[in-house]
């Protein structure tokens, strides 16, 4: 019973075009949404997160997107740089809790010079 | 400024024999949680542990693994016993409080290689 979904494996952007991840999540309960990312033989590393009582937050040329009706949340990255090119990580957090992150299995990005 | 700090990097072990990983978390972090990431596959939660306290070991196998953070030294993961379906990056995360606005960090993980 996969909590977060990351329906996509895979992506290959240009560099300078607009980089979509997506993630969908089936508990409303969830606080935080949160992304990572991550380069092989490294520790993910965070980028950007939101609560559930928004519906986006901005950070450079990072932006998420919260979707709550449709359980459904989005990280842009415009322009695409080479160096974005990574493994990301989508992440749901509940407070209260033991504020343990679940994660979704990821998408790697490459982005094209 | 160092950040979480893993080791070893990469641990290789036979079957039966004993699997210690060491997590020594960010200054000023009284937050460790261990992750496991099996391939082709995303982080997995095993445990959180505070100073002395077991808080969440939910994600925890119920034999053979156990987790500790101690008064002071880094917290341990270990795995007795290990076998192939071990190998795996162990991931350790910490954060100043137990709360969503406080990102947890991660270290660069242990590798750990059963043969």
């Amino acid at each position: 019973d996969q909590q977060v979904k990351q329906n996509s494996p895979s992506l290959s952007v240009q560099e300078g075009r607009i980089s979509i991840l997506n993630c969908d999540y089936t508990n409303s309960m969830f606080d935080y949404f949160l992304w990572y990312k991550k380069y092989p033989a490294e520790g993910p590393t965070f980028l950007i997160s939101i609560s559930s009582i928004k519906d986006k937050n901005e950070d450079g040329r990072f932006t998420v997107f919260l979707n709550k009706s449709a359980k459904h949340l989005s990280l842009h990255i415009v322009p695409s740089q080479p160096g974005d090119s990574a493994v990301y990580f989508c992440a749901t957090l509940t407070q209260g809790g033991s504020e343990k992150l679940v994660f979704g299995k990821g998408t790697k990005l490459t982005v094209n010079p | 400024n160092a950040g979480v700090m893993q080791n070893p990097r990469h641990l290789v072990r036979r079957r039966g024999q004993e699997a210690r990983l060491r997590c020594s978390p960010m200054k000023g972090h009284s937050h460790v949680y261990w992750y496991r990431q099996l391939p082709e596959e995303g982080l997995k939660f095993m445990v959180y542990l505070q100073k002395e306290n077991i808080i969440d070991e939910s994600g925890m196998p119920k034999e053979r693994f156990s987790a500790e953070f101690p008064k002071e030294g880094p917290s341990i993961l270990r795995i007795q016993q290990v076998v192939r379906g071990d190998s795996a990056a162990y991931f350790c995360a910490s954060s100043p409080l137990s709360n969503g606005n406080q990102p947890q960090h991660f270290g660069d993980g242990t590798r750990l290689s059963i043969l």
